[in-house]
């Protein structure tokens, strides 16, 4: 079946941790993104990809690092330079970057020690 | 500057009691697009609809049915006869010309048996 897979389902980063977290996408959709959710809050936009090998920062890149290396993968690590990074984490993908639709992955569940 | 507001925190219904979710928008964009996500306790966000700013034509899939009206910048979901199954967080968003999906607040729906 065709969709977007997160993994893992939930994450515990010690403090100074690097973590990574994975989005696979087998929609052959070119554009990828990264979003941040809090309790009780709609969801913030961290990096976007219009097309592989290429990335852009969106509203609250600090912190985060990602790359697009594949069309079907668009890792996010989260370093020790975010300091709040405790929040659910989504992955969605779009058939080209302006106008279409979003579709969403199940989400990664990100804690700390 | 884009802004989506979702003003209904929390709604609390009976099963089989009609609901309307509202969704007001702000954006100096022409063209634009508005969606409705349902997010239920899984946390996975699911695509329900999406509308361009040129067609202001009511939509209705079954129990769903959404109200767009370009003069107050509106774009309201209405359940009929809800179901245990509906309860979830509804997010409205809106992308305009920079491409990025602009959430809401999100509303969060509780169906009572």
């Amino acid at each position: 079946d065709g969709g977007i897979t997160q993994s893992p389902k939930y994450l515990f980063r010690k403090e100074g941790q690097n973590v990574t977290l994975s989005c696979e996408q087998n929609l052959n959709h070119d554009a990828m993104y990264w979003y941040r959710q809090d309790p009780g809050q709609g969801l913030r936009l961290i990096y976007y990809s219009q097309i592989v090998n290429d990335f852009q920062k969106g509203d609250i890149a600090e912190g985060y690092s990602v790359s697009r290396e594949k069309k079907e993968s668009f890792p996010l690590t989260v370093t020790s330079a975010q300091k709040n990074p405790t929040a659910f984490y989504l992955c969605a993908s779009s058939i080209e970057w302006l106008g279409e639709t979003q579709y969403f992955g199940p989400g990664t569940r990100l804690l700390v020690l | 500057a884009q802004k989506v507001t979702q003003a209904q925190t929390e709604i609390s219904v009976v099963e089989k009691e009609d609901v309307t979710l509202d969704c007001v928008y702000e954006t100096r964009d022409t063209t634009y697009y508005l969606f409705w996500y349902k997010q239920p306790p899984s946390g996975e966000l699911v695509f329900l609809i999406r509308r361009n700013s040129f067609d202001e034509q009511n939509e209705i899939s079954g129990r769903y049915s959404w109200n767009f009206q370009k003069s107050t910048s509106s774009f309201n979901f209405t359940i009929t006869a809800s179901q245990v199954v509906d309860s979830a967080v509804y997010f409205c968003a809106l992308r305009g010309n920079t491409g990025k999906l602009i959430f809401g607040q999100g509303t969060t729906l509780q169906v009572k048996p």
